[in-house]
Formats: C-alpha cells, structure tokens, sequence
C-alpha cells in the first residue's frame, strides 16, 4: 500500500529561520505531489504542487519543494520563516488511479 | 477554496445518534471527496464520489458509515449508531472532472470541515 511519511511532527523556529520539512512516499510508479497548508481554524489550502517538468516547485508565501525521484522526497523548504507561517502542513501524493494519500502532518510553531 | 462548503462545522452526538454531514462542491464541479481526521494523524481518504454515483468507497468502514451525491443538493456522510472512536474532524473537497493520467489531475479544494463529537 502506498504511504506518506513526514518526518517530524513539531517544530519550533524563531522567526528569519530556515525551513525544511521532510516527506517521502513509498509508491514507486508516476505520482503528483503536492503540500498543503491548514492555519489554525482554516481548512486546507493548497501551497504547491508538482505534476511534471522542472523537478523544484514554487508556491505561495514563498515556499518550494523539490522532487527528488531517486531518493522518493519532495521536502517543502522555506528561506526565512515569519511568524504568520504558523501552521500545520501536510504532504499527500496521489498515483494515477488511485486517491490523495496524506501524511500525518507536521506542526509548525514560529516564536517572534 | 472558500466555495466548499460544510455543515455544520460543529456536530455533538451521544453513542448511538446518528451523525449527518453535509458538503455543497465549489459551483462547477462535479466530484467529492470525503476525509477523516483523527487527533494526531493525517487526513485519511474515505469516499470519492461523482453526482450519483460512488467511484470509489475502500476508505470508508464498510459498516455504520454510507455516503451520498444526489443528482439535487449536498453531498452527505451518513454515520449511524456512533461511537465515541468517530469523534473527527471530516472534510470535504471537491474538484472538476479528475484527468486521466499522470499531470491531468484536476485539483482538490477543501471545506472547513466538521468537527464531530460523541459523548
């Protein structure tokens, strides 16, 4: 069965800090990767996604991802956090015949 | 994003009520997708369904729990005689017509979701 991974469930940053937040898949096949993003009391909104083409990933709020096919990641990175990134971000992969599968998310807390 | 949308968003029932979730798609799609969220875990795929049809139900308890996409109104999750185990948050999302194959996939927009509890 195919499965998400994120690798860190908190994690806590000062503000300016860099971010990198881990997932990897199991699925070995051709799949569309995406992060979404949940701010406390919102739903899930949608950061960014990778279908094909250039393996690095741009979305909003200046956040990427890249896709590295050999190791089965696509890590959600960001230069300099704020304080508003507070958050709780999933991971999910969906192969072609089959549904998003999510991770189990990974809370992010950034102090001022 | 802000076009899904569920309720109630708050839902509390004893053991052994029965529990009804709503979800009304974004205007112009065609196809919901329901979720559960337990406390410290991901969102976990239960249901995909097209207007009448259901495509896909191997997320969903095959007991208790049914879901529906009338031809006319909301998508509704049906769970009977709950227990306290239901308690979850469960979203809702919907998209356009899926593609097929890879780099075609129409994207997921979610509700706000319903945050069950039973006592």
């Amino acid at each position: 069965a195919q499965s998400v991974s994120q690798h860190n469930h908190h994690v806590i940053l000062s503000e300016a800090a860099s971010l990198e937040l881990g997932c990897n898949y199991s699925y070995g096949g051709t799949v569309n990767l995406f992060w979404y993003v949940q701010y406390p009391g919102q739903h899930l909104q949608l950061l960014l996604k990778y279908f094909s083409g250039d393996p690095l990933v741009k979305g909003i709020k200046g956040f990427e991802a890249e896709f590295i096919k050999s190791k089965f990641s696509f890590n959600l990175r960001k230069p300099s956090v704020q304080w508003s990134d507070t958050a709780e971000y999933f991971c999910a992969v969906k192969r072609v015949d089959s549904t998003l599968t999510f991770g189990k998310g990974t809370m992010l807390l950034v102090s001022p | 994003n802000a076009g899904v949308m569920q309720n109630p968003r708050h839902l509390v029932r004893r053991r052994g009520q029965e529990a009804r979730l709503r979800c009304s798609p974004m205007k112009g799609h065609s196809h919901v997708y329901w979720y559960r969220q337990l406390p410290e875990e991901g969102l976990k795929f239960m249901v995909y369904l097209q207007k009448e049809n259901i495509i896909d139900e191997s997320g969903m308890p095959k007991e208790r729990f049914s879901a529906e996409f009338p031809k006319e109104g909301p998508s509704i999750l049906r769970i009977q005689q709950v227990v306290r185990g239901d308690s979850a948050a469960y979203f809702c999302a919907s998209s356009r017509q899926p593609g097929q194959g890879a780099g075609t996939l129409s994207e997921q927009y979610f509700g706000p979701g319903t945050r069950l509890t039973v006592t």
